[in-house]
């Protein structure tokens, strides 16, 4: 099984700032890697796959980067609807694994 | 409007069962297969498997072998996740989520239900 490493846990950020999450695979997941934004009590939303490619009605403040074992999630100017828990999937290998979460709140 | 609609909140004793149901609308059903994502209290989520809405046929994760049960009714565009002996480490969220068929990542999920197992 393939571990996903989210850091940091919880990342304090200010309206209007850049956020900057990782996620760090056990092994070379390629770029089969989706990131998905869950907000407590709604649906989680699909925000990036492929590792860079944007989801249907993603703002582009919303990029991903990253391939093999390192990603990156960047917000590049956060607005208040964003602060939620991200997480990173890798689905290059059985079974499909996230990493456990980073939940960006307000500073 | 696409979307996934899953069944309410569950409170079931310890070795009961439980069925939780999430319907399909606003898209066709079987171009898309359904996974079942767990979310215990406190803890990050975890993929229970999926099943394939064409031929029925269910894949389950690491663990998730036994005592689940992934199951369909294409005329009612409904996906069931079907748990038995329920134990008090069964509480959870449950969520679905689709994926097209030939792609992996989840493009769509249901708000989650939450199975508690209490005596």
């Amino acid at each position: 099984e393939i571990g996903m490493t989210q850091s940091p846990a919880t990342l304090s950020v200010s309206p209007g700032e850049r956020a900057t999450l990782s996620c760090r695979a056990s092994q070379s997941v390629s770029s089969n890697l989706a990131w998905y934004q869950h907000k407590p009590g709604q649906a989680p939303r699909l925000l990036i796959y492929g590792a860079s490619t944007r989801a249907t009605g993603i703002p582009a403040r919303f990029s991903g980067s990253g391939s093999g074992t390192e990603f990156t999630l960047t917000i590049s100017s956060l607005q208040s609807e964003d602060f939620a828990v991200y997480y990173c999937q890798q689905y290059n290998n059985w079974p499909r694994t996230f990493g456990q979460g980073t939940k960006v709140e307000i500073k | 409007q696409v979307q996934l609609m899953q069944s309410g909140s569950e409170l079931k004793k310890p070795g009961a069962s439980v069925k939780v149901s999430c319907e399909a609308s606003g898209y066709t059903f079987t171009d898309y297969g359904m996974n079942w994502v767990r979310q215990a209290p406190g803890q990050g989520l975890e993929w229970m498997g999926w099943i394939n809405t064409n031929t029925g046929n269910p894949t389950y994760g690491q663990g998730f072998t036994g005592r689940i049960v992934f199951s369909l009714d294409t005329s009612v565009s409904t996906a069931y996740l079907q748990i038995s002996s329920l134990k008090a480490e069964d509480t959870a969220v449950y969520y679905c989520a689709r994926k097209k068929l030939g792609d992996w990542y989840f493009d769509l999920w249901g708000r989650g239900t939450l199975v508690t197992v209490s005596s």
